[in-house]
């Protein structure tokens, strides 16, 4: 069965130091992963996704993510951190037994100080 | 293009009663899943809805039900309320038109209070 694990539950960072939140993933074939951004109050915004094309995926606002299949990893990172980058961060993987499920990670909250 | 829209915003109710969550889905997007979000945890998937029927379902009690209507808006009932379900309420819509894995949109959610 697939799953992720988000190795922090929070992140607190600078204003314009790099962002890190790591996530690591479980699967028995090539995963299709994604990021996605929940603001307080506001609904989940796709942040970027890889689907097995280039490992290093770009993504909106700053945001990539490289995967990395010997390290089974899937980390998100933005050089330089904003104060509108403060959220809850979810790392979710699809199980594609044919109904696309998306199965999240318990989420990573990123606080970001001036 | 209009997206994912959800009703309503917040809502009250007490154990033991029935409540009925609504999603219209972003034009164009056939497909329609639902996710339940309890405070402090990710997402867990209900079930799905592709042209009107049931594609698939999360490990969720059949008192959590669904519709999916010709215009691919979509209903989410649950009868029976504990408190446990107190929780955001998500529904995601898409078009699995592209090939997986297809972006899912999300509404903002419904709150639902169970007390």
């Amino acid at each position: 069965a697939q799953s992720v694990t988000q190795l922090d539950s929070h992140v607190s960072v600078s204003e314009g130091t790099p962002v890190l939140l790591r996530c690591n993933y479980s699967s028995s074939y090539s995963p299709s992963l994604f990021w996605y951004v929940q603001h307080p109050n506001k609904g989940l915004q796709l942040l970027l996704k890889y689907t097995s094309a280039a490992t290093l995926v770009k993504g909106i606002n700053g945001f990539e993510a490289e995967f990395k299949k010997s390290e089974t990893s899937f980390h998100l990172t933005k050089p330089s951190a904003h104060m509108s980058d403060a959220a809850e961060y979810f790392c979710v993987v699809s199980d594609s037994g044919g109904y696309n499920k998306l199965i999240f990670g318990a989420g990573t909250r990123l606080a970001v100080h001036p | 293009e209009t997206g994912v829209t959800q009703s309503p915003t917040h809502l009250i109710k007490t154990r033991g009663q029935q409540v009925t969550l609504r999603c219209s889905s972003q034009s164009g997007h056939n497909t329609v899943s639902w996710y339940q979000q309890a405070l402090g945890q990710g997402p867990q998937f209900i079930f799905q809805y592709y042209r009107e029927e049931e594609n698939g379902r999360g490990n969720f009690p059949p008192r959590f039900s669904g519709l999916q209507f010709p215009n691919y808006s979509s209903e989410l009932n649950v009868n029976a309320l504990e408190l446990d379900d107190s929780a955001l309420y998500l529904c995601a819509s898409s078009f699995p038109g592209t090939g997986a894995p297809y972006e899912q949109y999300f509404g903002p959610g419904t709150r639902l209070t169970v007390t």
